[in-house]
């Protein structure tokens, strides 16, 4: 199959490191803000989320923030693992009325060193 | 519960040529979209419904119909196949509250379909 995530922004971080990866987002109308992983050959996985009118919101070993002065959204994982190494998508999620919309950004390649 | 079931995985096809990418789910979601991706990118909104009978474009829809007969089943027509359409394509699905809303936690994706154009 198609490999995703050439010419993506790479994070390249050793085993134990904390991994910040980075997001800009355009709608400021945005419900919902969204981190998902994906690993190769494979669909998008749910990490966190957050609502719009939070800054802060903290998972297992993740912790999303949320700064909607400067359109910004960032993932934190705690104690970087193997298993962490995946490309990092951000998506924007808006509903009204009979519209929901989940619009995705580019992407992050997470490359965890052992 | 298998979730989101995407058919085929892989599929090679001639410019020109038509075809349906498969999506069902068995979680009895409202919601269900499309969408595409392409190397090195994000995904991409080609069409979504909300529920049965009921449908709207996303960002990329040109060149793809689609319909909602059933919760369960939302395919995915290319009409004319062209090389610019080679990409992966993923189907998903959510709950839908009772406001009419979904939530980032309740969206499940498929697997993926990789279609390639020649």
């Amino acid at each position: 199959g198609e490999s995703v995530g050439l010419h993506l922004p790479t994070l390249s971080v050793q085993e134990g490191d904390n991994s910040i990866i980075n997001c800009a987002y355009s709608n400021s109308a945005s419900d919902y803000f969204i981190w998902y992983k994906q690993e190769s050959g494979k669909g998008p996985q749910f990490i966190i989320d957050i609502r719009s009118n939070m800054d802060k919101r903290q998972g297992q070993r993740v912790t999303v923030l949320l700064n909607k002065t400067v359109k910004h959204l960032s993932l934190q994982i705690a104690a970087t693992q193997p298993g962490d190494s995946a490309v990092y998508f951000c998506a924007e999620l808006t509903y009204g009325g009979a519209t929901n919309k989940l619009i995705f950004g580019t992407g992050t390649l997470l490359a965890v060193q052992p | 519960n298998a979730g989101v079931t995407q058919t085929p995985k892989f599929q090679v096809l001639k410019t020109g040529q038509s075809m349906t990418l498969q999506c069902a789910q068995d979680m009895n979601h409202e919601y269900m979209s499309w969408y595409r991706q392409d190397p090195g990118m994000g995904l991409r909104l080609i069409h979504y419904s909300v529920g049965a009978g009921i449908t709207d474009q996303g960002e990329v829809p040109n060149g793809y119909n689609v319909s909602r007969s059933t919760t369960e089943d939302f395919p995915l027509r290319l009409l004319s196949a062209a090389p610019s359409q080679t990409s992966v394509y993923f189907c998903a699905s959510s709950y839908t509250h009772l406001t009419g809303v979904i939530s980032g936690n309740t969206i499940y994706f498929g697997e993926g379909s990789w279609l390639t154009v020649v």
